[in-house]
């Protein structure tokens, strides 16, 4: 059982569509990340997210930690091909150091 | 460019050999992470080490093993090797101990094909 479920798996949309992606658990997190991966390339830290309830923009992307602590969202709008990556959430159990990563949701944007 | 360096970028070996992967973290960062990525797994921590010492550990293998040396840089052994350590093996680094804030920069990652 993954302690962070990411959802959809795949995404493949047109140039300019807009998309919402989900990071799930059933735990309560004192704080969320999400980074991108660009195809042969390491993860980039895009958010930090550290209050339930939370919402941070990031030009065309909008972050949302949930009132619980336990789930977050990531919207895109307007979403062009340099967008094109997998999207990956983290955190770090309570009273661990260990960080552990969702399987991610790949996204493909069409020109 | 995040800062962090590692080599080599591709390595192909067959099965029971041995290799050694590289990383240099960012100047100024005390903490590197080692990660194995595959299709099946997704993106799984194997080791942390700041300042030399070991912080923690993930679901590293015994035929795995880490260390981090007094400049810091570290190195990933993997020995015994098996059709099933095919993957991309990434290398993190950050300023701190780690915890859930602090952010990681990754390297470019070395992929590792076992013949």
């Amino acid at each position: 059982t993954q302690l962070l479920e990411q959802s959809p798996q795949f995404l493949s949309i047109q140039e300019g569509e807009n998309l919402t992606v989900y990071c799930n658990s059933s735990s309560v997190f004192s704080s969320l990340q999400w980074y991108r991966q660009e195809p042969g390339e390491g993860p980039v830290l895009l958010v930090t997210v550290v209050t339930g309830g939370e919402v941070k923009k990031l030009k065309r992307l909008t972050f949302q930690f949930g009132d619980a602590r336990k789930d977050s969202s990531l919207h895109i709008t307007a979403a062009q091909p340099g967008d094109t990556g997998l999207y990956l959430c983290a955190t770090s159990p309570r009273g661990s150091y260990i960080p552990t990563f969702g399987r991610g949701t790949s996204l493909i944007v069409h020109p | 460019d995040s800062g962090v360096t590692q080599t080599p970028k591709h390595l192909i070996t067959a099965t029971g050999q041995r290799v050694t992967l590289r990383c240099s973290p960012r100047s100024g960062d005390l903490s590197v992470y080692w990660y194995q990525q595959s299709l099946d797994q997704g993106l799984q921590f194997l080791i942390q080490y700041y300042n030399g010492e070991e912080r923690a550990k993930g679901n590293i293998l015994e035929r795995f093993s880490a260390q981090q040396f007094p400049d810091l840089h570290s190195e990933l052994n993997l020995s015994s090797l098996e059709l099933g350590d095919s993957a991309l093996y990434f290398c993190a680094s950050s300023v701190g101990a780690g915890g859930g804030i602090e952010t990681q920069y990754f390297g470019p990652g070395t992929r590792l094909l076992v013949l």
